[in-house]
């Protein structure tokens, strides 16, 4: 059983708009939250984290919204460039407190 | 700054044979993961040392799968003998200890197809 769903295999998203990526998870105790990137052929990079003290953490172009009573997130990226076309993960604490628990990753296509 | 480094990028062997994984972690970064990345189950943990001891090995699948961490610059991932249900992408990461909070990071993965 998945402890961090991303539920949206894939999305499309043209250059300039809005992407928002959602992940929802089932640990009320989790408190910690990080979103990674992957290209093809490469390692996921990290991105951007919040802890749950938060409910937005913004860097650049990227901000993360956390609803802690709906317990899911968001990864917000505008405005959205090719460039930003990739695989991204969320992933939150796992069994240990040092383990990552993974969602399976939702693809990004934004358009020119 | 060199990120963490695997070899070899990719690997394609019969099954039966011995296939041998390697990482070289961030210098400086104590703690180091090997996950494996498959179509369905997604990204899995397979073991995670600190301070090059085996910490957490339950996420490796069977005895045909073993890990080392000689020191703390290298660390292997040994499979054998290997079978076609292992082809994946196999993914080493390393941080600093402390928080899980702190971000992993990731080598550029070795693709494994056993034939």
């Amino acid at each position: 059983d998945q402890q961090v769903k991303q539920n949206s295999p894939s999305l499309s998203v043209q250059e300039g708009r809005i992407s928002i990526l959602n992940c929802d998870y089932t640990n009320s105790m989790f408190d910690y939250f990080l979103w990674y990137k992957k290209y093809p052929a490469e390692g996921p990079t990290f991105l951007i984290s919040i802890s749950s003290i938060k409910d937005k953490n913004e860097d650049g172009r990227f901000t993360v919204f956390l609803n802690k009573s709906a317990k899911h997130l968001s990864l917000h990226i505008v405005p959205s460039q090719p460039g930003d076309s990739a695989v991204y993960f969320c992933a939150g604490p796992g069994a240990g407190s040092y383990q990552l628990t993974f969602g399976k990753g939702t693809k990004l296509s934004v358009i020119p | 700054d060199a990120g963490v480094i695997q070899s070899p990028r990719h690997e394609v062997t019969e099954m039966g044979q011995e296939v041998t994984l390697r990482c070289k972690p961030i210098s400086g970064h104590n703690s180091l993961f090997w996950y494996r990345q498959t179509m369905m189950r997604g990204l899995e943990l397979l073991i995670y040392f600190n301070n090059n001891v085996p910490i957490d090995d339950s996420g490796m699948p069977e005895d045909r799968f073993s890990a080392k961490m000689p020191n703390a610059s290298f660390s292997t991932l040994k499979i054998q003998p290997s079978e076609p249900r292992d082809s994946a992408v196999y993914f080493c990461a390393s941080k600093h200890s402390g928080s899980g909070s702190q971000p992993q990071h990731f080598g550029d993965g070795t693709r494994l197809s056993i034939l």
